[in-house]
């Protein structure tokens, strides 16, 4: 079975701060990671993914995440965080059986 | 906008009734993928049609049902429907032209249900 865990149900920023949503799972074989950002009344939006290659990986909006294999995470980061940001987000693991897991989700709130 | 489409927006039943959920994947999207979100569950993965035929099962229940027609929607079926089914059903849909699992989803706007 797989599953993720996202240890924060909230995180709280200022504007122009780093942001980190943190994010860890467990999956037989190679995993498939992926974040979304769901916005109020809305449905989920791909931020970004990881399948191989390189650790590191950018997406959408400044977001990137590190995949780190030896800790089984994968953190989403943005170096400056935007009031706009404010969302909740989503980490997600899959692998080869086409299912996709979802963590419960963290809320950012950026403060101005 | 993510070019996947659900109909209706919001829903409102009662219970033992039976209702049917649509979505319009992505054009030239193949896998059509059901979710539901709920305050206790969270979001939850139901079931995935790929190009017609069911691909993956997850937590769906048996009075739950699907299909995916030839020209690539789907519907989500709900009967004999208790108050604890009230949730947000999103589709999603993506490529997945190599078979693989891979591939990002692009979800739609989600069809709201409310069971009295």
């Amino acid at each position: 079975a797989q599953s993720v865990a996202q240890p924060e149900d909230q995180v709280n920023v200022a504007e122009g701060n780093p942001l980190t949503v943190k994010c860890t799972y467990s999956v037989s074989g190679n995993p498939y990671l992926f974040w979304y950002v769901q916005y109020p009344n809305r449905g989920l939006q791909f931020l970004l993914k990881y399948i191989t290659g390189d650790n590191l990986v950018k997406g959408s909006y400044g977001f990137e995440a590190e995949f780190n294999k030896s800790q089984t995470s994968f953190h989403l980061k943005k170096p400056s965080a935007l009031v706009s940001d404010s969302a909740l987000y989503f980490c997600a693991v899959g692998s080869n059986d086409y299912k996709l897991s979802f963590g419960a989700g963290t809320t950012v709130t950026v403060r101005a | 906008d993510s070019g996947v489409t659900q109909t209706p927006k919001h829903l409102i039943t009662a219970t033992g009734q039976r209702v049917t959920l649509r979505c319009s994947p992505r054009s030239g999207d193949l896998s059509v993928y059901w979710y539901q979100q709920s305050l206790d569950q969270g979001l939850q993965f139901l079931i995935q049609y790929y190009n017609g035929e069911e691909r993956a099962k997850g937590n769906i229940l048996e009075r739950f049902s699907a299909q995916q027609f030839p020209d690539l929607h789907s519907e989500l079926n709900l009967s004999s429907l208790e108050l604890g089914d009230s949730a947000l059903y999103f589709c999603a849909s993506s490529v997945d032209l190599s078979g693989r699992a891979y591939n990002e989803q692009f979800f739609g706007p989600g069809t709201r249900l409310t069971v009295l």
